[in-house]
């Protein structure tokens, strides 16, 4: 079974400094790692994926995220952060298709409400 | 380039009736998964459907079903509708040659309530 772990339920930070939203996953094999966003009353928009390769992923609107194979994490970061960027944030995993028989169920977590203020 | 989109929006249903929510995929997907978030939640997967039959299910009751249309387009039905019902549904769509690079992107969703 894959599941994933976001300990904080909320995390507030000043306008202009780095935040980091906390990540933590169970799968087997290789993980497939996602982040999305979600605005009140809205859908999950896509913000970045980790599948292969480099351990740093860069995605949308200057987010990126760490993989850590040992500590099984993948840690969300901005260098600065903005008013905007106040949403809900949730990570989600994906096994491999070799398990899943083709299927690309993800996984999510419970989500961590991000509060930028001024 | 049309996102994924879901109706309708909102929809206001009594315990026992049945509702059927509706999704077309991105343009050029081919797979349409159904997620299940209730509020303060993440999103539950459901089930997926590919080239019109059901590929992946999640752990849900038989109540819920659905289909997929030769132009990839979805329904999701749920019968004998509960009070736990209430959520907001999601609609995902991606491409299946895209192999382990897939994306799922999202809809806006359906906020179904179960009176």
């Amino acid at each position: 079974a894959q599941s994933v772990a976001q300990p904080e339920d909320q995390v507030n930070v000043a306008e202009g400094n780095p935040l980091t939203v906390k990540c933590t996953y169970s799968v087997s094999g290789n993980p497939y790692l996602f982040w999305y966003v979600q605005y009140p009353n809205r859908g999950l928009q896509f913000l970045l994926k980790y599948i292969t390769g480099d351990n740093l992923v860069k995605g949308s609107y200057g987010f990126e995220a760490e993989f850590n194979k040992s500590q099984t994490s993948f840690h969300l970061k901005k260098p600065s952060a903005l008013v905007s960027d106040s949403a809900l944030y949730f990570c989600a995993v994906r096994a491999p298709y070799i398990l899943t028989g083709g299927g690309n169920k993800l996984t999510f977590g419970t989500g961590t409400q991000l509060k930028v203020e001024l | 380039d049309a996102g994924v989109t879901q109706s309708p929006t909102h929809l206001i249903k009594t315990r026992g009736q049945q509702v059927t929510l509706r999704c077309s995929p991105k343009s050029g997907h081919d797979t349409v998964s159904w997620y299940q978030q209730a509020l303060g939640q993440g999103p539950q997967f459901i089930f997926q459907y590919y080239e019109e039959e059901e590929r992946q299910r999640g752990n849900f009751p038989d109540r819920f079903s659905g289909h997929q249309f030769p132009n990839y387009s979805s329904e999701l039905n749920v019968n004998a509708l509960l009070l736990g019902d209430s959520a907001l549904y999601l609609c995902a769509s991606s491409l299946a040659s895209g192999g382990a690079i897939d994306t799922q992107y999202f809809g806006p969703g359906t906020r179904l309530t179960v009176l």
